[in-house]
Parts: C-alpha cells; structure tokens; sequence
C-alpha cells in the first residue's frame, strides 16, 4: 500500500464550525481504514476502523464515511471545539495489521 | 487494563552507537508494530512482529533491527547511530489483524549527537 494523501495538511476554523478532511488511499488490495487522533504530548488514539465499502461510522459529534472502490474516505467534525484541535491521520491497513499512515491534517480550533 | 508501555521515553546517544527501544503491549494483544516519526514526516513503518515472528517489515536499514518475546513485549535495536536516526520511536499492539485497531505507547523521543 503506497501514496497515501491527506488534504488539506493543515486547518484553521472557528469554535463551532463544521469541518471535513479527505484521505485517499490506492484502491487495489484494501482490507480496512484506520483513522487515528493525535493530540500533542499524547499518542495517536484509534477513532474509526472501517472496512466495508460505504460504511459509516460515528462517534459524538466525528463521523467518518468510506469508499473503497475509489479509494478515498472523509472525516467530518461538526461543531468543532478547541479540545478537537489535533493531527488527524487516516491509514489503510493489510489483513495482517501493518498500517501505512498519510502525513495528516492538522486541526487548530480557535475559541 | 494498563496500556502499551515503553522505555526509555527519552535518550541520548552518540553517532555509532547502538541503542535498544522497549515496548510491553497491552495484554493479550500478540502483535507489536514500531513505527519513527521525524520532523517533517508521518508515521513511517519499522516492522510488526506477531507471536515472536516478524509478519511485516518496512523500509529500513538493516541497522534497524526487532525482537518479540514469547510474553509480546518487544525491543527494536538500532546499531551504528546516525544523526537521521533522531526521531520520535512509537509502537503500537493490537490483535493482530487489519480490521483490529492498534493501541500506541507514549513513544521514546532519541536524539543522536
């Protein structure tokens, strides 16, 4: 698994704005995507693992959806608070576990 | 359930030099992966190692080396310290399997002089 991109590599909204991350990722022998958190001074903490072709999940007010067969998946925040403020990484894992992250979209919420 | 753990968390060593990176997974977790983080880039993958096997490797110079015991803590081993090598060091355990999500330790943040 090669070329995985994360757009845009950095974002700056407003307490309360809505947001939403792209990552693409090559379709060819995909098995799951992960999606992780990584605050500063902590480690990346796991959010969503999909592997379905049009799965969705959600968790509080983070959603994330998939498409396989063109190879991308979002991640949308709504109503962003200044605790979301993070770098976001998206990484399509082989059926053994091995994960190849994107570089990551930086989040900074401002109050 | 405690979470994955490694030491040292900080170390500084010289050019050439050898260091040894610990990692003790959350238990039952079988697999261990290290990945290095340097200034600029993502998460680059080291290697995985499932049940004392390496399963995965990455990209690396083989002066970047691993183990796993047979209770799943692991140690990476990197020989002949260059000055590139200084990155932040994170593993991470899970069960094993893609669709499992993997749990990262704190990270050991090496600097080589």
């Amino acid at each position: 698994i090669l070329n995985v991109e994360q757009s845009p590599q950095s974002l700056h909204v407003q307490e309360g704005d809505s947001t939403n991350f792209t990552c693409s990722f090559p379709s060819s022998n995909f098995y799951a995507l992960h999606w992780y958190r990584w605050e500063t001074a902590k480690s990346p903490e796991a959010l969503f693992v999909m592997t379905l072709n049009g799965d969705e999940k959600k968790k509080g007010r983070i959603s994330a959806t998939l498409n396989t067969k063109e190879g991308y998946s979002y991640l949308y925040i709504k109503g962003s608070q200044p605790e979301d403020s993070a770098t976001y990484l998206c990484a399509p894992s082989s059926n053994t576990g091995k994960l190849i992250f994107g570089q990551g979209t930086t989040l900074q919420v401002k109050p | 359930k405690a979470g994955v753990t490694q030491t040292p968390r900080y170390l500084i060593k010289t050019r050439g030099q050898q260091v040894t990176l610990s990692c003790s997974p959350i238990s039952g977790h079988r697999s261990v992966s290290w990945y290095q983080q340097t200034p600029g880039q993502g998460l680059q993958f080291l290697f995985e190692y499932f049940s004392e096997t390496q399963r995965n490797k990455g990209n690396f110079p083989g002066r970047f080396s691993g183990r796993q015991f047979s209770n799943s803590r692991s140690e990476m081993n990197v020989s002949t310290l260059e000055l590139g090598d200084s990155a932040l060091y994170l593993c991470a355990s899970s069960l094993g399997w893609g669709e499992t999500e993997a749990f990262f330790g704190q990270g050991t943040r090496l600097t080589v002089v």
